[in-house]
């Protein structure tokens, strides 16, 4: 069955700290990998996305996610956070069977101290 | 635009009540999609459309029923409310994948809903 490990469900930082948040898929063919937010109070929007090419890509608000594809991984970093970065992170993916169905993770929590 | 709008966004039901949600789209998105969002196990997919008369189920389609009578309209409904249907529920929608792949879904504000 097609799955999403997010393996940190709460991560606290400091503002400056520097964030990675890991993503493992588990899907054999080729997926389309997707990393949304959920600011407190407010819906789902999409920080960033891989379709294909380069495996770094980058999203909104600084962040980046890099698709290992030998490790099944999409983990997301950004250099410094910031307060405003507080939410949570839901990473998931489409695989080529899916049609248009995304299978999510279980989110992690990212409380940033100011 | 206004996007993905959910109607209502709190409703508090007693068991074997039953209520609609209605999710509305004006981005004339062919896909439409129902989700649960329940604690630490991310987001569900309940049903969902890949057009105006056809829905289909997802992961979790137990005791909810959908229906996508106009293309920027899709409805979710509760026959008979339990308990373990307290969750919030989240509306989405995206472009048909036919001649495009790449798109990404666009997310309703969502409902919080209590089965007591």
């Amino acid at each position: 069955a097609q799955s999403v490990s997010q393996h940190n469900h709460h991560v606290i930082l400091s503002e400056a700290a520097s964030l990675e948040l890991g993503c493992n898929y588990s899907y054999g063919g080729t997926v389309n990998l997707f990393w949304y937010v959920q600011y407190p109070g407010q819906h789902l929007q999409l920080l960033l996305k891989y379709f294909s090419g380069d495996p770094l890509v980058k999203g909104i608000k600084g962040f980046e996610a890099e698709f290992i594809k030998s490790k099944f991984s999409f983990n997301l970093r950004k250099p410094s956070v910031q307060w405003s970065d507080t939410a949570e992170y839901f990473c998931a993916f489409e695989g080529d069977n899916a049609g248009n169905m995304l299978t999510f993770g279980g989110g992690t929590r990212l409380m940033v101290k100011p | 635009n206004a996007g993905v709008t959910q109607t209502p966004k709190f409703r508090v039901l007693k068991t074997g009540q039953s209520m609609t949600l209605l999710c509305a789209q004006d981005m004339n998105h062919e896909y439409m999609y129902w989700y649960r969002q329940d604690p630490g196990m991310g987001l569900r997919l309940i049903h969902y459309s890949v057009g105006e008369g056809t829905t289909a189920k997802g992961e979790v389609p137990d005791g909810y029923n959908v229906s996508r009578l106009k293309k920027q309209n899709f409805l979710l409904g509760l026959e008979s409310a339990a308990p373990s249907q307290t969750s919030v529920y989240f509306c989405a929608s995206s472009y048909s994948t036919s001649g495009s792949p790449h798109y990404e879904q666009y997310f309703g504000p969502g409902t919080r809903l209590t089965v007591t």
